[in-house]
């Protein structure tokens, strides 16, 4: 069973909405990051955190923005939702004590813009 | 720029099989290297994760080896089942961030 959880895992909205796309986890990684798949293609970093209050941006360029005000929360929103946004978004955390070094990814959300 | 290519791009074989999928980059200074299956519509499972100093690691009918000097992994799955039909996803770790650079995966299907 997986320890990091998104929501939704559908949702379609139209235009202009403004969405927020949940990510938590439950095992105090430190490390959380979201990625952008498209069909066919290879999943894209867009936001990474290293622990509270730090973000950063990927190396795709997003119109999405992150928050982490909470180890275990790390939450993606888009202001004005687009067609472009259409994709499917990973949120994954990673670890690298004990017995334990790798990464943990949720189900992801699959987003469509109409 | 790191560039990770995965051969063949899909593959069907019948049950009981044993297969390689391929696993390429471009840029040698990694600090590991790891396998992922993705099942359709789904997330990610980490399947395996060698480091740069390993050769190889197992788990269970699967194994995967690394050779970073020549810039090759390979992941062997032994007696291959229609459950490990799925998207097998290579990506190896680098740069001072340690973020994961992705191939485009192997799309395998095993067919009873």
């Amino acid at each position: 069973e997986a320890d990091i959880y998104q929501t939704p895992r559908y949702l379609v909205i139209g235009t202009g909405k403004k969405i927020t796309l949940e990510c938590s986890q439950t095992m105090g990684h430190d490390k959380m990051y979201w990625y952008q798949q498209d069909p066919g293609m290879e999943l894209h970093l867009i936001h990474y955190s290293y622990g509270v209050n730090s973000t950063e941006k990927g190396d795709l360029s997003s119109e999405s923005t992150v928050s982490r005000i909470r180890t275990e929360h790390f939450p993606l929103t888009l202001e004005s939702a687009r067609p472009s946004h259409t994709s499917q978004y990973l949120c994954a955390s990673f670890a690298d004590r004990g017995n334990f070094y790798g990464y943990t990814f949720g189900s992801g959300t699959r987003l469509t813009v109409v | 720029k790191q560039e990770v290519t995965q051969i063949p791009a899909a593959l069907s074989v019948p049950e009981g099989e044993n297969l390689v999928l391929n696993c390429s980059f471009t840029d040698s200074a990694i600090y590991n290297l790891q396998w992922f299956r993705q099942d359709p519509g789904k997330g990610l499972t980490s399947l395996l994760l060698i480091q740069s100093s390993q050769r190889e690691q197992t788990s269970g009918r699967l194994n995967a080896s690394l050779d970073k000097s020549s810039g090759r992994s390979t992941l062997y799955i032994a007696a291959s089942q229609p459950g490990d039909s799925a998207t097998y996803l290579c990506a190896v770790e680098k740069g001072n961030n340690r973020k994961l650079i992705w191939g485009l995966g192997t799309s395998l299907a095993v067919n009873p």
